[in-house]
């Protein structure tokens, strides 16, 4: 079955960039119609989404974070990416990726049934 | 955005005993057209990701224990575990997929007594 993996440096300093990788493993990330998708959880709080990617290619982004987030998918390296530019201390939190469920009969929850097991990303000089 | 509530922040239950979470959106996250809830629940235990219990408010993901149910409509959903076991000691996240951005609740954490 599908599994996704988080990978990335676990400490990125103020202002700079945070880039994380989800591989896919057991299928391929350009099959189906599935929503490919961040999420992060600062220490002992909520879940907060940042954005997903569809199979297409089409995005959308958390409006809260829109101007500095970007997720891309490398479907050579059955990847897709995060990018969070001119992070703060508040952007330290573990890192998920997610996929959501199939369609069924026409259709398409979007609840997220496939989670890595998350990256902890610190932001700190 | 939607706002999604839930209560209580933390509840205790006896082993076997009932618990009950309540989730309420801002605004209904029923879409009219197929007449499905855009509502799903979650289990987060210690050190792990997010588990998917529930979606479309009432179905039940593929091997989760039928002791946990969701219920509701419109703008307010519960998740019910009918027979509290010591694994299910855990934080209770609900979402809502109606429209992005996609928005959880703050949790609720269920402990035994």
């Amino acid at each position: 079955q599908v599994q996704l993996q988080e990978s990335g440096p676990g400490l990125v300093k103020p202002s700079q960039t945070l880039s994380l990788t989800c591989t896919v493993s057991g299928g391929s990330i350009s099959s189906g119609s599935y929503y490919w998708t961040w999420i992060r959880q600062p220490a002992g709080k909520g879940l907060e989404w940042i954005g997903h990617i569809y199979t297409s290619g089409s995005t959308n982004y958390n409006p809260s974070l829109k101007s500095r987030v970007t997720i891309s998918v490398d479907t050579s390296n059955n990847q897709f990416s995060l990018k969070l530019i001119s992070v703060t201390a508040a952007d330290t939190a573990v890192y998920y990726c997610a996929r959501d469920l199939p369609c069924s009969g026409g259709y398409c929850p979007r609840a997220l049934s496939i989670w890595g097991q998350g990256t902890m990303v610190t932001v700190s000089a | 955005d939607i706002v999604m509530t839930q209560s209580p922040d933390s509840l205790a239950v006896s082993l076997g005993e009932r618990a009950t979470i309540n989730c309420k959106s801002s605004q209904s996250v029923l879409y009219s057209s197929n007449n499905k809830n855009y509502l799903a629940w979650y289990q987060q235990k210690p050190g792990q990701p997010p588990k998917l219990l529930i979606y479309w408010a009432s179905t039940r993901e593929s091997g989760v224990p039928d002791r946990f149910s969701g219920s509701g409509s419109g703008t307010d959903f519960t998740l019910t575990i009918s027979s509290l076991q010591a694994e299910d000691v855990a934080v209770y996240y609900c979402q809502q997929y109606y429209n992005t951005p996609q928005t959880f609740g703050p949790g609720t954490k269920v402990d035994i007594k």
